[in-house]
């Protein structure tokens, strides 16, 4: 079984650019989560999918970032215009429920460099 | 808002020492505690979650709502033990949102 697909695993952009980032789940997973950890911080909370529905966005940091999951598949997030502290690594992860013992399985994480 | 404490970036121990990585939460009510490990050019994996009360690569960590501990504790490390290790804490049956300690670094020395 293929576990949650991120991609690119790298990417260097200059400030102002865009950046498209993709998350596939694994299959039959209808939560998704996004997380990611700037240089010297701690991994935090972006926002969680049920299916194609923001169950939670609270930790998205501000309008720079959108996050889609149309048809309740792949998930993107992008960043417009990228920042120098956006660098850090974005964290795709998914469930297949939100019960206790339920587990979440995570991606290689995206690399996000803005120079 | 709940909150994950590890004081320890970096932990240096020797192979067949015992290793415990520390630790603290806080949180109001009833939270659910993992520990999560990311192996060299690994994907972050869970190591162990306290509802299971398992010992996963002869790991172990109890829950200690008293002292509002999540310890993770091996009697004799191994050089494979070697990794970051993040504890992480949810609250209990509701969405899976994760809160994260900023992680500990461990190396086991030959």
């Amino acid at each position: 079984e293929a576990g949650v697909t991120q991609f690119p695993s790298h990417s260097v952009i200059e400030k102002g650019q865009t950046v498209t980032l993709r998350c596939d789940p694994i299959s039959g997973h209808d939560n998704l989560y996004w997380y990611r950890r700037v240089m010297g911080k701690e991994i935090k909370f972006l926002l969680h999918f049920v299916k194609e529905s923001k169950q939670d966005e609270s930790g998205m940091p501000n309008n720079r970032f959108l996050a889609e999951r149309t048809g309740g598949t792949y998930s993107t997030l992008k960043v417009q215009p990228a920042e120098l502290e956006d660098s850090g690594v974005y964290f795709c992860a998914s469930s297949q429920s939100q019960g206790a013992g339920n587990t979440i399985y995570f991606g290689e994480g995206s690399w996000l460099t803005v120079v | 808002a709940q909150r994950v404490t590890q004081p320890e970036k970096l932990l240096s121990v020797f192979k067949g020492a015992p290793v415990e990585l520390k630790c603290n939460y806080s949180y109001s009510g009833s939270p659910e505690l993992f520990w999560y490990v990311q192996y060299s050019r690994q994907r972050l994996q869970l190591l162990l979650r306290h509802i299971s009360r398992e010992s996963i690569k002869g790991f172990t960590a109890d829950l200690n709502k008293g002292e509002t501990s999540f310890h993770l504790k091996k009697p004799f490390a191994q050089e494979e033990d070697s990794a970051m290790y993040y504890c992480a804490l949810s609250v209990y049956g509701s969405a899976r949102q994760l809160t994260f300690g900023s992680g500990t670094q461990l190396t086991v020395l030959p």
